[in-house]
């Protein structure tokens, strides 16, 4: 079955540091998103691409990157780790087409230290 | 932009009662509206969704929604919960000139007493 998987699902990170959390989705959507949630702001959006060498900055971008170098991953990097970006990172794809249900990975929970 | 708000965050509510959600977005224009649900320790799921058609929209395990245009709102209902049920729950946008991207609410945690 087509699935989108996160990796890894759990990662303590020392401030400072470079993480790089990845995404893969074996559906072939040319839609792939990042988002972030945390309590009381629901998921707010990172960083999103609609294709290959497409990426597009978010509501809340800052101190994250992702490039796009095939249809099936995009992912996730925080340059320099800080304690404001533990939170859970939730990966998601979907079809071309406007108002095309988005499917969610399972999360990654990352806590910077 | 559009934005997404759910008036109640934590729901607290027995097996069998009735149960509403809020959700109001603010966009004037055409949107298509979710509700994506999230059992502990798991990822979103789609509830339910609407597109256009009948306003009132059912979804998996007895979920639905009603889409009321002329108040921006989007409310999830169940007439009876179970134990199973508690999760939070988040309504979610996508206007039609925001791409694909989905604008999601802060969430309401719902917790069902047996």
């Amino acid at each position: 079955d087509a699935e989108i998987t996160q990796s890894p699902r759990h990662k303590i990170t020392e401030t400072g540091r470079q993480v790089t959390l990845a995404c893969h989705q074996t559906w072939n959507h040319n839609n792939m998103f990042w988002y972030r949630q945390d309590l009381g702001h629901g998921l707010r959006l990172i960083h999103y691409s609609y294709g290959v060498q497409d990426t597009n900055k978010g509501e809340v971008s800052d101190g994250y990157s992702v490039s796009r170098s095939n249809t099936e991953d995009l992912p996730l990097t925080l340059e320099s780790a800080a304690s404001s970006q533990t939170s859970v990172y939730f990966c998601a794809s979907s079809p071309d087409s406007f108002g095309n249900t988005i499917y969610f990975g399972e999360g990654s929970w990352l806590t910077v230290v | 932009a559009q934005s997404v708000s759910q008036h109640n965050h934590h729901v607290i509510l027995s097996e069998a009662a009735s149960l509403e959600l809020g959700c109001n977005y603010s966009y004037g224009g055409t949107v298509n509206l979710f509700w994506y649900v999230q059992y502990p320790g798991q990822h979103l799921q789609l509830l339910l969704k609407y597109f256009s058609g009948d306003p009132l929209v059912k979804g998996i395990k007895g979920f639905e929604a009603e889409f009321i245009k002329s108040k921006f709102s989007f409310n999830l209902r169940k007439p009876s919960v179970q134990w199973s049920d508690t999760a939070e729950y988040f309504c979610a946008v996508n206007a039609n000139n925001a791409g694909n991207m989905l604008t999601f609410g802060g969430g309401t945690r719902l917790m069902v007493k047996p």
